[in-house]
């Protein structure tokens, strides 16, 4: 069975600095990752994805995300933040053979000016 | 070609009215997925067609929850005898293949059963 937790419901930071948002996923067969943001009112956009190729995935936006098997994790990762950031991000994993993906709670992104 | 379209983006309905969404994919992409969005959780999976079989459907809610893609093309939700509980974001997404390249999302329809 396939299961991820987001290990902080709301990350705060200043615009220019760091982004870490985390993520453990919990997969019973060679797991496809994502990342995807969510902002008001809108769809969601995939940001990346690791499918067992580079374990440093490079997406859109300056984010980047390092797949860590001996972890279980994969978190995401930006080094300058912009206000236009500010969003929900979900970490999903996908197993092989699954038929859906399996998103985490979310983490609320909040960008301090 | 603009993505996934949802349609209603808003639903209000009475408790125990029937609703149904509909959900028209990208459309080259052979897959359609069904979500649900609950306020302060992630969308957890329903459903999938691929072409017009539907290939999963044991995660749907309960018995009051159907889906249909008829021609492979738009698919329809529809949610029977609708409860207070059933108020969520339904989110529609679409693939060309498998998990490996990822999904596009609609911008869902907001279900309030009031």
């Amino acid at each position: 069975a396939q299961s991820v937790t987001q290990l902080d419901s709301h990350v705060s930071v200043s615009e220019g600095t760091p982004v870490l948002l985390r993520c453990n996923y919990s997969s019973s067969y060679s797991p496809s990752l994502f990342w995807y943001v969510q902002h008001p009112n809108k769809g969601l956009q995939l940001l990346l994805k690791y499918t067992s190729a580079a374990t440093l995935v490079k997406g859109i936006n300056g984010f980047e995300a390092e797949f860590k098997k001996s972890e279980t994790s994969f978190h995401l990762t930006k080094p300058s933040a912009h206000m236009s950031d500010a969003a929900e991000y979900f970490c999903v994993v996908s197993d092989q053979g699954a038929d859906g993906l399996t998103f985490g709670k979310g983490t609320h992104l909040i960008i301090q000016p | 070609d603009t993505g996934v379209s949802q349609n209603p983006r808003h639903k209000i309905t009475k408790r125990g009215q029937n609703v149904t969404f509909r959900c028209d994919p990208i459309s080259e992409h052979n897959r359609l997925y069904w979500y649900r969005q609950t306020l302060g959780q992630g969308p957890e999976f329903l459903t999938y067609f691929q072409n017009e079989a539907q290939l999963e459907k044991s995660r749907l809610l309960s018995d009051r929850f159907s889906a249909e893609r008829p021609k492979g093309s738009f698919s329809t939700l529809e949610i029977q005898r609708t409860e207070q509980g059933d108020s969520a974001m339904y989110l529609c997404a679409s693939s060309f293949g498998t998990r490996w390249i990822g999904y596009t999302f609609g911008s869902g329809t907001r279900l309030t059963v009031v």
